[in-house]
């Protein structure tokens, strides 16, 4: 069971940024995918999760407007847009599962983390 | 400032028991429900240690325990060893939204 993510990126400021997370050794519908990011030194900060059966979404208010997340069932796949980006969303961005039912069961599996960095 | 209050840092001595506290700071979220704890070493993403409130996955040794009093979840590694060393996070739901807690390093002495 794992979660696979894209390698690291280097955008510039305004530019958006994609992420993608694959799942495998698993029924890949039966966890919602969730985004945590960590900035150099900071705290884990949750983004948002998406449900890969039906590609119901919520995200962080803080992120409102800037977040868009998908999926592509076929290539159990799961996509993070990051848009307007600024200094502030250089960081490590983990996709996690989680039981879509029990809620309680937390992230038992994360990806690897892509970095993404933020420069001109 | 998180809506999670974690101590920043701890530390013990191997063998001895450490408690890392979970407090929910915000009174415009109402109750935290699902609380799970997280490891990081540095460099690696965050493992799983405890879920709902008190539960150990396979694999986590039993040495940690996990435990809720009013608004405040707590984490406790009893027989401190060196590999325990590392940040903890905790997580919880609240209001259709999951939060971390600031996270707090541990350090064996």
């Amino acid at each position: 069971v794992q979660l696979m993510q894209s390698g690291a990126e280097l955008k510039k400021p305004g530019a958006s940024v994609r992420l993608s997370c694959e799942g495998s050794g698993y029924t890949f519908n039966f966890y919602a995918i969730h985004w945590v990011r960590q900035a150099p030194g900071q705290s884990l900060e949750w983004m948002g999760w998406i449900n890969p059966d039906n590609g119901d979404t919520k995200h962080s208010r803080t992120f409102q407007g800037r977040v868009t997340m998908t999926r592509d069932t076929s290539a159990n796949r799961v996509y993070l847009e990051l848009s307007g980006l600024t200094s502030e969303d250089t960081a490590v961005y983990y996709c996690a599962r989680r039981d879509k039912s029990k809620l309680g069961y937390g992230y038992d599996v994360w990806g690897q983390g892509t970095t993404v960095t933020v420069s001109s | 400032q998180s809506a999670l209050a974690q101590p920043r840092s701890v530390s013990g001595s191997p063998g001895q028991s450490v408690t890392i506290s979970c407090t929910a700071t915000s009174s415009d979220f109402g109750v935290y429900n699902y609380v799970s704890w997280y490891q990081q070493h540095p460099g690696k993403a965050p493992k799983l240690m405890i879920y709902d409130v008190n539960e150990r996955p396979s694999g986590v040794p039993d040495r940690f325990s996990g435990s809720t009093s009013g608004n405040t979840a707590s984490l406790t590694i009893s027989g401190l060893q060196a590999e325990d060393e590392g940040d903890y996070y905790c997580c919880s739901f609240a209001d259709y939204i999951w939060l971390f807690g600031g996270g707090t390093k541990v350090t064996v002495l």
